[in-house]
């Protein structure tokens, strides 16, 4: 299996923009995570969904941020309107299920200008 | 609200030495605990998990002890190799919750 899918791995955009970041996770896997990282936060949970419906979405950070996961292999997280607080590296991890170990993607490194 | 932290921000340890890293948890519904490796431009990777009725667990050249009576976990690397170097992250779940993942370590492996 080639594990996590990510995309893009890396993305500049303009403060205003609207971005896309993109996951497709472990065939097979029921659960699906999406988090940011930063220096200064952590790794923070931002929603999981448990199969392809989102189940807590408590670390999103504010209403420019959604997710969808319309089938069980294809995940979107959207910020729009972006902000340069927004630049992040940002994971999305699956599992088996909802507990137990998760696999992490490569991540996209977003940063916003 | 409940969360988990790390002992050292920074451990720094000589080749083919062990290596100890710690982490204390709050959340006594913790019934699930993993470690994870971050290398630089990776996303982390599972090392070993343990469960709450469990408190050792070896896996190849690393230990995990969890010690439920004050909340701390700890991980062992045996024989530190230059390919330890990373960053460590524990990570707690409570029963029904979320996992709740640490500052992380920062393992510096010396030659």
């Amino acid at each position: 299996d080639a594990g996590v899918i990510q995309s893009p791995r890396h993305e500049v955009t303009e403060m205003g923009q609207e971005v896309t970041l993109r996951c497709k996770p472990i065939s097979g896997h029921n659960s699906l995570f999406w988090y940011r990282q930063t220096m200064m936060r952590g790794l923070e949970l931002l929603i999981y969904f448990n199969n392809n419906v989102p189940i807590d979405d408590s670390g999103m950070p504010e209403d420019r941020f959604s997710a969808k996961m319309p089938n069980a292999s294809f995940s979107t997280l959207k910020i729009q309107p972006s902000e340069p607080r927004d630049s992040a590296v940002y994971f999305c991890a699956s599992s088996l299920t909802g507990a137990g170990e998760q696999y992490f993607g490569p991540g996209t490194r977003l940063t916003v200008t | 609200g409940e969360s988990v932290g790390l002992h050292l921000p920074t451990l720094s340890v000589q080749e083919g030495d062990n290596s100890i890293i710690n982490c204390a948890y709050s959340n006594s519904a913790s019934d699930y605990f993993i470690w994870y490796k971050q290398e630089s431009g990776k996303g982390p990777q599972f090392i070993i998990d343990i469960r709450s009725n469990m408190d050792k667990r070896q896996g190849q050249r690393v230990t995990v002890l969890l010690n439920k009576t004050v909340k701390h976990l700890s991980l062992q690397i045996a024989a530190t190799q230059p390919g330890d170097s990373a960053v460590y992250f524990c990570a707690d779940h409570p029963a029904g919750g979320k996992l709740q993942f640490g500052a992380g370590t920062q393992v510096v492996v010396t030659p």
